[in-house]
């Protein structure tokens, strides 16, 4: 069974603290993706990474980097947590695109964040 | 701007009722759409994934349909359950890998 695991459901920061949120995914995909999630913008795509050490910025990167060292490990950085950061934070993960694939993502449970 | 609009925002029914939610997109040059389902407090679930050929597609309950020419879905769910009770959100993808999300419309079903 297709699995991406968050390692917390709910964490609640101070500002200007550096905050790593983590995810893995068991099913050896290429893919992952980590989206921010707030009410009245839908999902926005922070960084994404189409393999080992490899990432690519999305719609929102401000104040975000992440860290892909292992195929099954994506994470989030937040270098000094802003209160504007705080969302639910949800990684994902896929097969690399093809010509005919339709890259259904998998999504973890999410992170909420807050941060005071 | 490519844009994922859904409607509506919100529904209420009654369990057993029929509901039909809607998805309308500028999203271009087009891939694929997805219907997601979003439980409270989870992440997204697939539920159906639809290409430019493909005008209907049913998953259980649910059965979508796509109008690439006016760049219409709607997502339709039959005899509703209380489980039914959640955010549904459609994804717009092109080509190049670029998704485009609607902001979902939370449905609740009531006994």
């Amino acid at each position: 069974d297709v699995k991406v695991t968050q390692s917390s459901r709910y964490l609640v920061k101070r500002t200007g603290e550096k905050v790593f949120l983590e995810c893995v995914q068991d099913m050896d995909h290429e893919n992952m993706f980590w989206y921010r999630q707030d009410p009245g913008l839908g999902l926005r795509l922070i960084y994404f990474s189409y393999d080992v050490k490899m990432k690519e910025k999305g719609d929102i990167p401000e104040g975000y980097s992440v860290s892909r060292e292992k195929k099954e490990r994506f994470s989030l950085i937040l270098e000094s947590a802003s209160t504007n950061q705080t969302s639910m934070y949800l990684c994902a993960s896929s097969l690399p695109p093809t010509r005919t694939a339709k890259n259904i993502q998998y999504f973890g449970a999410g992170t909420r964040l807050s941060v005071l | 701007k490519n844009q994922v609009e859904q409607s509506p925002q919100s529904l209420i029914i009654l369990e057993g009722k029929n509901c039909t939610l809607q998805c309308n997109y500028t999203v271009s040059p087009f891939s694929n759409l997805r219907w997601y389902k979003q439980d409270t407090g989870r992440g997204p679930v697939s539920l159906t994934i639809m290409t430019f050929s493909e005008n209907t597609k049913s998953n259980g309950r649910y059965t979508a349909t796509l109008d690439a020419d006016t760049k219409q879905s709607s997502l339709h769910i039959t005899a509703s359950q209380l489980s039914d009770s959640a955010s549904y959100i459609c994804v717009v993808r092109t080509p190049a890998g670029k998704s485009t999300f609607g902001d979902g419309t939370t449905l609740t079903v009531k006994p």
